[in-house]
């Protein structure tokens, strides 16, 4: 079956530690996003990415990192910078291209601070 | 500035109950696009419908249904006869630009049985 992949489901990340979450679509969608959500709230843009090897930031950027070598593929590196980072974490794809396309989801990773 | 409001933050019906979600979006350009997804607990966003500015018409599929009216910038979506398995998060999304949407904060939904 086609659809996204988060990895892992929990994640919990110590003082200064650096983690980095999975996000796999064997959909062939070029557009690839990151999302955060925490309680009673939307989900924020963190970074996106419409091609390999090119990706934008989104409105809440800092403290995170990204990378897209493959199309399949665009993990999310939550650093140390970031000082609040526990929220769940949501990845998204869509065709790209024109703005109607609905973006696919994937059941998310939650992440917490020990 | 692109924004999306659902004032509902949660909502409580009992089966077989009508429920309807609002959503107001704000945008200044003509061209836009609307959505809905429901999260259930499981967390995955599950797309439910997409809507372009220039398709005023309502729609329906099965027990939902959608109103969209330009006049006051709505998009309200209605369940009818509901069911426990409708119980989730229910968010409204708004696209102008290319990979910018905007989500509103989300109606949680409990249907009791």
């Amino acid at each position: 079956d086609g659809g996204i992949t988060q990895s892992p489901k929990y994640l919990f990340r110590k003082e200064g530690q650096n983690v980095t979450l999975s996000c796999e679509q064997n959909l062939n969608h070029d557009a690839m996003y990151w999302y955060r959500q925490d309680p009673g709230q939307g989900l924020r843009l963190i970074y996106y990415s419409q091609i390999v090897n090119d990706f934008q930031k989104g409105d809440i950027a800092e403290g995170y990192s990204v990378s897209r070598e493959k199309k399949e593929s665009f993990p999310l590196t939550v650093t140390s910078a970031q000082k609040n980072p526990t929220a769940f974490y949501l990845c998204a794809s869509s065709r790209g291209g024109d703005s109607n396309q609905p973006q696919h989801f994937g059941d998310g990773t939650r992440l917490s601070i020990l | 500035a692109q924004k999306v409001t659902q004032a509902q933050t949660e909502i409580s019906v009992v089966e077989k109950e009508d429920v309807t979600l609002d959503c107001v979006y704000e945008t200044r350009d003509t061209t836009y696009y609307l959505f809905w997804y429901k999260q259930p607990p499981s967390g995955e966003l599950v797309f439910l419908i997409r809507r372009n500015s220039f398709d005023e018409q309502n729609e329906i599929s099965g027990r939902y249904s959608w109103n969209f009216q330009k006049s006051t910038s709505s998009f309200n979506f209605t369940i009818t006869a509901s069911q426990v398995v409708d119980s989730a998060v229910y968010f409204c999304a708004l696209i102008v630009e290319v990979n910018d949407m905007r989500f509103g904060a989300g109606t949680r939904l409990t249907v009791k049985p």
